[in-house]
């Protein structure tokens, strides 16, 4: 069966220090995947998405980054927070034969 | 281009009570639509989709919505509110094939004993 995982579920970062948030996908094979930043008492916004290996589009200029060294891993980075990258970080991914999109457990994350 | 609107940012029902959440969508191209729910500090799970075929689909947790195109509607209903049910749910729709996926700003749903 097709899962998602994302480490860690929370976070606790001091403005300016360096962020890493990690997601796999196990059970399919290149799926598309995404970023998403969720802030409290609103809707998902888009930051990232990722139809390959290397390859990535931003839908939102920030501070924020996005890589995927292999097909099944989607990692989401920054050199240094600001107190808005605060939020619920989700990732989700879209399986090759499908169209909808399964999401992960969630990162909250709190820049102090 | 997709965009979704969903009427109401919470909505508020007895428990027992016919749930209604309203999602109308805009689209280019025949849309793909689903609904999620949200539970508090979770990811989004899938309740239902529709791509082609039946516009009546059923879902998970005793939901169903209908696909209705010339109100460009997707509203998702259940007969009777459970607690359980108290959630955000989000209206979402794509392309054929999933392309320029779009999400509604989400409903909280509130299920009052």
């Amino acid at each position: 069966s097709q899962t998602i995982h994302q480490w860690p579920a929370t976070l606790v970062q001091p403005v300016g220090s360096p962020l890493s948030l990690e997601c796999t996908v196990e059970g399919t094979s290149n799926p598309n995947l995404y970023w998403y930043r969720q802030a409290a008492g609103r809707g998902l916004q888009l930051l990232f998405y990722s139809v390959g290996i290397g390859q990535i589009s931003s839908e939102v200029p920030q501070n924020l980054s996005a890589s995927r060294p292999q097909d099944r891993q989607f990692i989401l980075s920054s050199k240094k927070l600001l107190l808005s990258d605060s939020g619920f970080y989700l990732c989700a991914f879209a399986p090759d034969n499908l169209y909808e999109q399964y999401f992960g457990p969630g990162t909250r994350l709190t820049v102090t | 281009a997709q965009s979704v609107t969903q009427l109401g940012s919470h909505v508020s029902v007895s428990e027992g009570a016919l749930v209604l959440l309203r999602c109308n969508y805009s689209s280019s191209v025949p849309p793909y639509l689903f609904w999620y729910v949200q539970y508090p500090n979770q990811g989004l799970q899938l309740l239902l989709k529709y791509t082609t075929g039946a516009t009546l689909v059923k879902g998970i947790n005793g939901f169903e919505a209908e696909f209705k195109k010339s109100e460009t509607s997707f509203h998702l209903t259940k007969p009777s509110a459970h607690m359980s049910d108290a959630a955000e749910y989000f209206c979402a729709v794509s392309g054929p094939y999933g392309q320029n996926f779009v999400f509604g700003p989400g409903t909280r749903l509130s299920v009052l004993p």
